[in-house]
């Protein structure tokens, strides 16, 4: 099976503007989740999403949303990008239900200016 | 609530020496616990797993046992090499957590094996 895969890998944007960002997961995985790793915070959980609905969410402001498509794939948009929304973003997948491991994609590089 | 304490690195060691990375965690109940590795550039990989005390993970001479008395789920391996240089990463989740189970996670420790 292909693994998860993300796009865009590097990303320079500016303060101020959106950011839009996608996941594929394995195919026949249901749920997608994302995080935000930055050296000084670490992995922080962003949201997870499960047959296109939300489940479960971490403590981000609502500039961070996302949303999932019928066919299991995830974007999560950054709106309003401040200085310290820089940071490798992750998408990790996994089949759902009662399955504990995720499967991380190679993030993507954002980097604000 | 629920979280996990990894030792501080970067850790540097010579080829073919022992590692131990420490792990302890803080969580109700009897949560699953990860080994992720991150290679430079690169995503996280699961690197070994255990779901419940006493349970020991192993992959790739990599392994750590679930030790729910000292709640620690420590990383050890016997002859570690240049290719192992890595970011490391402990993390628990929680199976009673229903839908809201996401992995929480330590912040990482740095290895930088030297030929």
């Amino acid at each position: 099976k292909a693994g998860v895969t993300q796009t865009p890998r590097y990303l320079i944007k500016t303060r101020g503007q959106q950011v839009t960002l996608s996941c594929s997961p394995i195919s026949g995985h249901r749920s997608v989740s994302w995080y935000q790793q930055t050296p000084g915070q670490g992995l922080q959980f962003l949201f997870e999403y499960f047959s296109e609905t939300q489940r479960n969410k971490g403590n981000f402001p609502g500039r961070f949303s996302g949303r999932q498509f019928s066919n299991s794939r995830s974007e999560m948009n950054v709106s309003t990008l401040e200085l310290g929304d820089s940071a490798l973003y992750l998408c990790a997948t996994r089949e759902g239900g009662s399955t504990d491991t995720q499967y991380f994609g190679p993030g993507t590089r954002l980097t604000v200016l | 609530g629920d979280s996990v304490t990894q030792m501080e690195g970067p850790v540097t060691l010579s080829e073919e020496a022992f590692l131990t990375i420490n792990c302890t965690y803080t969580a109700t109940g009897y949560p699953s616990l990860f080994w992720y590795v991150q290679y430079p550039g690169e995503g996280l990989q699961l690197l070994l797993k255990a779901t419940k005390a006493d349970d020991k993970g192993s992959n790739k001479g990599f392994e750590a046992t679930y030790r729910k008395e000292t709640t620690s789920f420590h990383l050890e391996k016997g002859s570690v090499q240049v290719s192992d240089s890595a970011v490391y990463f402990c993390a628990l989740s929680d199976p009673n957590a229903g839908n809201n189970r996401k992995l929480i996670w330590g912040l990482g420790t740095s290895l930088a094996v030297n030929p």
